[in-house]
């Protein structure tokens, strides 16, 4: 049974501090996905990369968040410095799309992210 | 813009008995999809099912159905026979129009099964 996995599940940290959340997609998905949950805001779309390459990261504060790919079997969240607002569960999702608007997109178990 | 939204906030259902979660959407585009996902307490998002803009038929999978009526632009989540562990979130979420990959996903309806 093939999931994304994601780590760490739950990460407290004090504001300022450099965060790093990886997630594993499934394998053979080309597309994988960032979000973020709040009770605030709900679901939102961080960033997502397709074979790697970044497509859209427009949902994301640059200036504190980066996304990357180094491998198809890895991708990580980062936040320098992160700061109380950033406190949030984090997502990662994969699915093999071909842009169509049925794709279905698989999530992880979500990294819970407390800055203090 | 696209919006979906979810009117139930919370709904408490008897044990075996159907539920049906609401959905409406709004887009000018004729070619989306819908999803249902299931995030029980442990926090996961599961996805459930999803209906093309073009499907004929309404979707189904296992205990789920969706109950799409496009005129109404709706996409009603139907469980059947509910269970115990069918008590948690539920969000229905639509594809963009042009970069279908992303989804906008609605606020969510909490479902409690009553014993």
């Amino acid at each position: 049974d093939a999931r994304v996995t994601q780590t760490p599940r739950h990460k407290v940290t004090e504001m300022g501090q450099e965060v790093t959340m990886r997630c594993q997609p499934i394998l053979g998905h080309n597309t994988v996905f960032w979000y973020r949950q709040t009770m605030m805001q709900g679901l939102e779309l961080l960033a997502y990369f397709r074979n790697r390459a970044p497509l859209d990261d427009s949902g994301m504060p640059k200036d504190r968040f980066s996304a990357e790919m180094p491998d198809a079997t890895l991708a990580t969240l980062k936040i320098q410095p992160s700061e109380p607002r950033d406190s949030a569960v984090y997502f990662c999702a994969s699915g093999l799309l071909a842009g169509g608007p049925t794709d279905t997109q698989y999530f992880g178990p979500g990294t819970r992210l407390t800055v203090l | 813009a696209q919006k979906i939204t979810q009117t139930q906030p919370g709904m408490f259902v008897q044990e075996k008995e159907a539920v049906t979660l609401d959905c409406t959407y709004d887009t000018s585009d004729p070619s989306y999809g819908l999803f249902w996902y299931k995030q029980p307490s442990s926090g996961e998002m599961i996805f459930l099912i999803y209906q093309g803009s073009y499907d004929q038929q309404n979707a189904t999978e296992g205990r789920y159905s969706l109950n799409f009526q496009k005129a109404r632009k709706s996409a009603n989540l139907v469980i059947s026979a509910s269970q115990l562990g069918d008590s948690a979130m539920y969000f229905c979420a639509m594809s963009h129009p042009i970069r279908n990959e992303k989804l906008t996903f609605g606020t969510g309806t909490r479902l409690t099964i009553i014993p």
